[in-house]
């Protein structure tokens, strides 16, 4: 069975461009998670969506956004790029509404480096 | 607010040694712990969880101790292998409030085996 699977890999994007950042949950998975991780810091939430509606959002400004599929694949896009916004972006899925019980399974991460 | 911290930053132990990673959190609402652990360059996975009505917990080679009076949680690895080096992180979350949940990660503890 795949795991979370993310797109791309790697992200090279110039100060001031929009970014937009993929993720495909485990079959089965309702939820997904978006989470900024800085170097040398840890795992910041971003946003949470769950059944196609943001649920949930952390201490970001507006300029981070998403949104998921109907198949409850999610994008998250980042219009105008700051550098501070170079970071590792992970996403995680679970099931429907709570992570209780049930580990959030994590992606590989989409590197995002902005120059 | 919430926060979930790590009392030391770095780690070395010997390799077979018993490793302790700790953990603090400020959310006295929480009520679910996981410790994920952060291969260089890949997502977080699932190490070992626990409810907050539980104080201990044994998996395999790894158990996690939760004091809720101090709000403390570690993760103890026996016998630490190479491939034990990583990075860990601890995580809690609360019940759902108006549905919305999420994980609150602490910054990190790198553990290195020595050979």
């Amino acid at each position: 069975e795949a795991g979370v699977t993310q797109s791309p890999t790697h992200l090279i994007k110039t100060r001031g461009q929009q970014a937009t950042l993929r993720c495909s949950p485990i079959s089965g998975h309702t939820s997904v998670y978006w989470y900024q991780q800085a170097l040398g810091l840890g795992l910041q939430f971003l946003l949470w969506y769950d059944e196609g509606e943001e649920r949930n959002r952390g201490n970001f400004p507006p300029r981070f956004s998403g949104r998921q599929f109907p198949n409850y694949s999610s994008e998250l896009n980042v219009n105008a790029l700051e550098l501070e916004d170079s970071a590792l972006y992970l996403c995680a899925s679970s099931f429907f509404r709570t992570v209780m019980n049930t580990e959030a399974f994590f992606g590989q991460g989409t590197r995002l480096t902005v120059v | 607010g919430e926060s979930v911290g790590l009392h030391l930053p770095t780690l070395s132990v010997q390799e077979g040694d018993n490793s302790i990673i700790n953990c603090a959190y400020s959310n006295s609402a929480s009520d679910y712990f996981i410790w994920y652990k952060q291969e260089s360059g890949k997502g977080p996975q699932f190490i070992i969880d626990i409810r907050s009505n539980m104080d201990k917990r044994q998996g395999q080679r790894v158990t996690v101790l939760l004091n809720k009076t101090v709000k403390h949680l570690s993760l103890q690895i026996a016998a630490t292998q190479p491939g034990d080096s990583a990075v860990y992180f601890c995580a809690e979350t609360s019940p759902p409030i108006q549905g919305a949940q999420k994980l609150v990660f602490g910054q990190g503890t790198r553990l290195t085996i020595n050979p």
